[in-house]
């Protein structure tokens, strides 16, 4: 089955400084990548996806990037602010959230510095 | 609903206690996913149902854990003689046909005791 690493397990980065968090897969069937972002005591909240036929998309202040070929896939959030603080988890699955399960990475703690 | 929602939110059952968790998704989602979370771990997989038809129950991890969606809505995930190890949040997500994202409730808190 799938295994997805993700790193690192914790990052603490100044405000307005950015963040990059990565992720590796192993199953070269995967073809939807989410990432999900968790504050204490809730559900987990997609912000960004991205599928495998494009290698980049980008929300405002949030990008993902796919490599296909090396298996690996990163976040990359800008302009950091207090808000941004909470746990990241990445994600794989073969065809998409609404189609089968997702495979998550076990989490990235952000820290953002005041 | 504006939401899925879960309940009860926490839930603290003895050992050998069967306990019963509830899922009410965002209405007209026909998929809906159960997933576990163990502390500081990322979401596992349990099980999957698009309408009333569970497709794949490959996560549950033993066969105390059952899973029932009976008229394609309301969904409950039961587990059976419960074990210090089925400590964790239990959550629900819902998604809309055809769409790859989907929404997760705030999940129920098991601790078992």
């Amino acid at each position: 089955g799938e295994n997805v690493e993700q790193h690192p397990s914790t990052l603490s980065v100044q405000e307005g400084d950015s963040a990059v968090i990565k992720c590796t897969y192993s199953d070269s069937a995967s073809n939807y990548f989410p990432w999900y972002k968790q504050e204490l005591g809730k559900g987990p909240q997609l912000i960004i996806d991205i599928r495998s036929n494009v290698g980049e998309k980008k929300d405002q202040r949030i990008a993902v990037t796919l490599n296909k070929t090396a298996k690996h896939f990163s976040l990359h959030i800008t302009e950091t602010q207090p808000e941004d603080s909470a746990v990241y988890f990445c994600a794989a699955s073969r065809r998409g959230g609404g189609a089968d399960g997702l495979t998550f990475g076990k989490g990235t703690h952000l820290i953002i510095q005041p | 609903g504006a939401g899925v929602s879960q309940s009860p939110r926490y839930k603290v059952a003895k050992r050998g206690q069967d306990v019963a968790l509830r899922c009410d998704p965002i209405s007209g989602h026909v998929s809906l996913f159960w997933y576990q979370q163990a502390l500081g771990q990322g979401p596992e997989f349990l099980t999957y149902f698009q309408n009333e038809a569970q497709l794949d129950k490959s996560g549950l991890p033993s066969d105390r854990f059952f899973a029932e969606r009976p008229e394609g809505s309301v969904s409950t995930l039961k587990i059976q003689r419960t074990q210090q190890e089925d400590s964790a949040v239990y959550l629900c997500a819902s998604s809309e046909q055809g769409s790859y994202g989907y929404t997760f409730g705030s999940g129920t808190r098991l601790t078992v005791v």
